[in-house]
């Protein structure tokens, strides 16, 4: 079975620019979460979609970060425009049923971003 | 809200060292909590996890205890090898999401 995966692998960007970055949570979950490390601190969560709805979008920084997950697959995170502060690592998780205590989160390999 | 706070590091210990990285928590109610690794250029992987209190985790000769009382989780592995060289991430889950501890970076030198 394969696992999360998340592209691409690093990213390089000028402080204005786009960048979208893209997870395949495992085939089969219907939860799909975004996290992000800054800095080398915390991984700190921003939002949770069960299917194509978004469930808690409390951690989303500001309106530059959207997310999307049209059909309930993959996901999309778009940074619009970029600033530095947004540099890290951007994981994604999935899950296949977030309503009991024992849930295991799967995470892919992350994609780093570097804003210039 | 809900926290976690783990030791700082980096560690670094000789191979066959006994490793502990604390961790504790503050949350409310009784949150799961776990241990997640990530190895040089991989991605997070769950190590162990506990559900309740006095509940035990272990994996890989790793162990982990829930302790209520403490509101720890201290992580725990009786003779490290090099390849235990990692980032070790205590969290607990609240509301669904995890919340993290800021991660400690553990090298073990043959």
């Amino acid at each position: 079975e394969a696992g999360v995966t998340q592209f691409p692998s690093h990213s390089v960007i000028e402080k204005g620019q786009t960048v979208t970055l893209r997870c395949d949570p495992i085939s089969g979950h219907d939860n799909l979460y975004w996290y992000r490390r800054v800095m080398g601190k915390e991984i700190k969560f921003l939002l949770h979609f069960v299917k194509e709805s978004k469930q808690d979008e409390s951690g989303m920084p500001n309106n530059r970060f959207l997310a999307e997950r049209t059909g309930g697959t993959y996901s999309t995170l778009k940074v619009q425009p970029a600033e530095l502060e947004d540099s890290g690592v951007y994981f994604c998780a999935s899950s296949q049923d977030p309503s009991g205590r024992f849930e295991t989160q799967y995470f892919g390999p992350g994609t780093r971003l570097l804003v210039l | 809200g809900d926290s976690v706070t783990q030791m700082e590091g980096p560690v670094t210990l000789s191979e066959e060292a006994f490793l502990t990285i604390n961790c504790t928590y503050t949350a409310t109610g009784y949150p799961s909590l776990f241990w997640y690794v990530q190895y040089p250029g991989e991605g997070l992987q769950l190590l162990l996890k506990a559900t309740k209190a006095d509940d035990k985790g272990s994996n890989k000769g790793f162990e982990a205890t829930y302790r209520k009382e403490t509101t720890s989780f201290h992580l725990e592995k009786g003779s490290v090898q090099v390849s235990d060289s990692a980032v070790y991430f205590c969290a607990l889950r609240g509301a669904g999401k995890l919340i993290f501890g800021q991660g400690t970076t553990l090298q073990v030198k043959p």
